[in-house]
Parts: structure tokens; C-alpha cells; sequence
């Protein structure tokens, strides 16, 4: 089965800098990752998806992440941190089931950002 | 602007009495998932239709049912509610045909709020 692992259940950042979000990925099979984002009593937005081809990945509001195989690895950066980035962040992996497919999220990680 | 929509936003409802949730989407997709996320966790998938087909998650309590009468329209049944079923409920949907990399891209809907008295 694959799963992904997120460090950090929470990450900290004053505003403007940097945004570093990590992700590792188990998978026997070339994966779907996905990053999404979830505001307070809100679903979840996709931010960026990769599947295949190009491995740096940019997504919505300045974000963008890196396949990187042999680390087995999916982080989410943003260069410039804003207020409005403060959210839940969910890195997940998709998995063939029945007709569909399975997201399976990783534990997230709560973003804030600081003055 | 095409969409997934989720009505309630928040239910409650009385431990034991039978609830439902609705979800509906305009994207034409042909599959349609629902997931709980219960407070500061990540959102677990119970079941999903593809077409008419059902799929249900094999840890997924049989408590929680599920009908879709058309490709617009899910429903989540919660038959008798307990306490531990409080959490947000999520609705997604996927388009595409089996195999491609669209199928893997699910769109959420903004959820429903359960809570359970």
C-alpha cells in the first residue's frame, strides 16, 4: 500500500520567508502526488499535482514542489511566506481502488505565519 | 463556475436519530467519494461510486451507507449516529477514464459539519 509521511505537525514562518512543507512518499509504483490545502471549516483545494513528466511542479498562489525519486520525496515550497498562506496542508498519494482512485492523505501540517 | 456543493454546511442531529448528507456536483464527473476527517486528522475515504458502481472501504462501519440516484447526486446515510461519528464529511469528485492521470485528480467540495448531541 503507499503512504505518505509529513515532518512537522506544525511549521512556523514569519512572513516572508521562506515556506518548507516536507514530504516523503512510499510507493511501489511510480506515484500521483498531490498537495492540497485546507482553511478553517473549509475542504480541501488542490495546490499543485504531480504525475508525470516534468519533476519541479508550481501550483496556485506561488507555490510549487519537487519530485525527487531517489529521495523519495514531494516538499511544498513557497519562496515568500504571506498572512494568507497561515492553513492546513495535506500532502496525499493516489491509489488505484474499485472504479476510482484512493487518496491517502499524510497527517498534515498546520502552517502559520507570523508578523 | 462548475463545482462540487455540499448541503448542510453544519447538521446536527440526535445520537441515534438518522441523518443524511447531501453532495452534488455540476463537473459531470463519474465518480463521486466520500470522506471523514474527524478534528486535526486526515481525511479517510469510506466509499466511492463509480457510476453506479459502489465501493466500499473495507474498514468503513456499516452504519454509514451511501446512494446516488444520478451523476449529479450522492448522498451520505448515517443510519443511527453516534458520538464518535462527529466530524467534518467530505465530498469529492473525479472525471476522466480509468487509467488516466485526470482520474487521479479529485476536486472537494467545502464539507459538512456534523455534530452529534
Amino acid at each position: 500500500a503507499q503512504s505518505v509521511t509529513q515532518l512537522g505537525s506544525h511549521v512556523s514562518v514569519s512572513e516572508g520567508a521562506l515556506v518548507l512543507l516536507r514530504c516523503n512518499y512510499s510507493s511501489s509504483v511510480p506515484p500521483y502526488l498531490f498537495w492540497y490545502v485546507q482553511y478553517p471549516n473549509q475542504g480541501l483545494q488542490l495546490l499543485l499535482k504531480y504525475t508525470t513528466g516534468a519533476t519541479l511542479v508550481k501550483g496556485i498562489n506561488g507555490f510549487e514542489a519537487e519530485f525527487k525519486k531517489s529521495e523519495t520525496s514531494f516538499h511544498l515550497t513557497k519562496p515568500s511566506a504571506h498572512m494568507s498562506d497561515a492553513a492546513e496542508y495535506f500532502c496525499a498519494v493516489s491509489d488505484v481502488t474499485g472504479g476510482g482512485n484512493k487518496l491517502t492523505f499524510g497527517t498534515g501540517t498546520q502552517l502559520k505565519v507570523e508578523l | 463556475d462548475a463545482m462540487v456543493i455540499q448541503n448542510p454546511r453544519y447538521q446536527v442531529t440526535q445520537f441515534g436519530k438518522p441523518v443524511t448528507l447531501s453532495c452534488s456536483q455540476t463537473l459531470n464527473h463519474n465518480v463521486m467519494y466520500w470522506y471523514q476527517q474527524k478534528s486535526s486528522q486526515a481525511p479517510k475515504l469510506l466509499f466511492h461510486y463509480y457510476d453506479k458502481d459502489f465501493n466500499n472501504e473495507a474498514d468503513t462501519p456499516d452504519n454509514f451507507q451511501s446512494r446516488r440516484p444520478n451523476t449529479s447526486f450522492c448522498f451520505l446515510d448515517i443510519r443511527s449516529p453516534g458520538l464518535g461519528d462527529a466530524a467534518m464529511y467530505l465530498c469529492a469528485t473525479s472525471g476522466g477514464t480509468s487509467g488516466s492521470s485526470i482520474r487521479h485528480e479529485q476536486y472537494f467540495g467545502p464539507g459538512t459539519r456534523l455534530t452529534v448531541t
